[in-house]
Parts: C-alpha cells; structure tokens; sequence
C-alpha cells in the first residue's frame, strides 16, 4: 500500500509527443506537489495544489499543466516534449502547508526524451 | 542560483564512526531545514529538520545542527550503519511559503563495512 504512487515509472517517448504522468496519494493529505530532477540532481518544485487549488507554479513552461482532480490526486501533463524535459519527475504530498507537514515522495517517473 | 548547496558530492565512512553531511545556505530568508534521504529508484524520504530558532535537534541516531551565523547546517549520523548508505538531500524553506522546499544536490553517503 503505497503512500505515493506514481504511474507510469519510466516514460519513453519523442519530441514533439504529449504525455501524462499521474499521483495519487493515499494518506489522505491536502497539499500535493510536483517536483524535477534535472541531470545535475536539482530538485525543483514545479507545482503546488492545496485542496484542489494551484498555490505556487514556479517558471515552468506553459506546455507542463497540472490537474487535480480531487484531493487524492494530481496529474501532470506536457505537451510538446523536448529534449530538455527528459528528467525524474518526483510527486510529493503533505498534510498541510506548514513547516510541520513534511513531504511525502513518490518514487518518481524517469522520462527520456529522444 | 543556488541557494542551498552541499558542496561534498559523497562521503564514506566505516560503520560504527560518525557520518558528517554539511550543507550551506545563501538566502537569509530560510527559517525551516530539513534533512531528506533517498535510497536509488525510490523518492526522498524525511529524516529530520529544524527550526531557525533552535540550533539542535536530535531524533535517535540522527541530530541537525544549525548555526545561522555562518548559514551552515550539519547532520551527523552515530554510530552509522550500512543500512545508511543513500544519498542525503538538505532542503530549505521560509514559513508562509507553502511548504516550497529549496533542495541541495545531495551527498551520497557510503557506510563501509
């Protein structure tokens, strides 16, 4: 029973394709996020959905567009891959937004871009 | 621009010593750190984290040292133990930022036997 899953676990594809990366939590969290890791191992946040609300959207590109469904889960779309996408992508969750409610990571979904 | 850097891409260490990870902050608006631990092919996992207004926290094997004067924190790990050996994430955020952590590059960590 995976606190965090995300499908699918690695992500194959070509530029110029569009695909989705889906999570779902079940802790019964509020918060969930997405995260990059670049090449040189940077983890940075992307998106941030609090009870279904967008709260933080770093520069992303406009072709990266989250969707939360409901509470349990947040999707991640691109459109338009290039090569510079290829990265893991890692969800996370959290109870709340405060410094008391730590993340919870998936265990991320390496996508090659060719 | 990095503003959390751990500039120690690995360390090793015999089990029983004490693992030293340091990691290092540039902006002074990061009152929250946290210390995550990644084993290969899965996600970070939360270890530890302090307060700007503590300068130690210990949960068993594990204890966070912060001094703010030098925007350095250290984790140390006693006595370490193969089982600790992964990669060691230090993470920064500032309260009211929603929970917006700001992720060093990791120190691979090699618990030797």
């Amino acid at each position: 029973d995976t606190a965090v899953s995300q499908t699918p676990k690695y992500l194959v594809t070509q530029m110029g394709n569009d695909k989705s990366i889906k999570c779902e939590q079940n802790l019964g969290h509020d918060t969930m996020y997405w995260y990059k890791q670049d090449s040189k191992k940077f983890l940075k946040i992307m998106f941030s959905y609090n009870n279904k609300e967008l709260i933080i959207n770093e520069t992303v590109p406009n072709r990266f567009s989250p969707k939360s469904p409901d509470k349990a889960h947040l999707n991640l779309h691109i459109n338009s891959l290039e090569l510079g996408d290829s990265a893991v992508y890692f969800c996370a969750s959290s109870r709340g937004t405060g410094n008391n409610s730590p993340l919870h990571f998936g265990n991320g979904t390496r996508l090659t871009v060719t | 621009d990095q503003q959390v850097k751990q500039n120690s891409p690995s360390l090793s260490v015999q089990e029983g010593r004490i693992s030293i990870l340091n990691c290092d902050y540039t902006n002074s608006m990061f009152d929250y750190f946290l210390w995550y631990k990644k084993y290969p092919a899965e996600g970070p996992t939360f270890l530890i984290s302090i307060s700007s207004i503590k300068d130690k926290n210990e949960d068993g094997r594990f204890t966070v040292f912060l001094n703010k004067s030098a925007k350095h924190l250290s984790l140390h790990i006693v006595p370490s133990q193969p089982g600790d050996s992964a990669v060691y994430f230090c993470a920064a955020s500032i309260t009211g930022t929603a929970s917006k952590l700001t992720f060093g590059t990791g120190t691979r960590l090699q618990v030797t036997l």
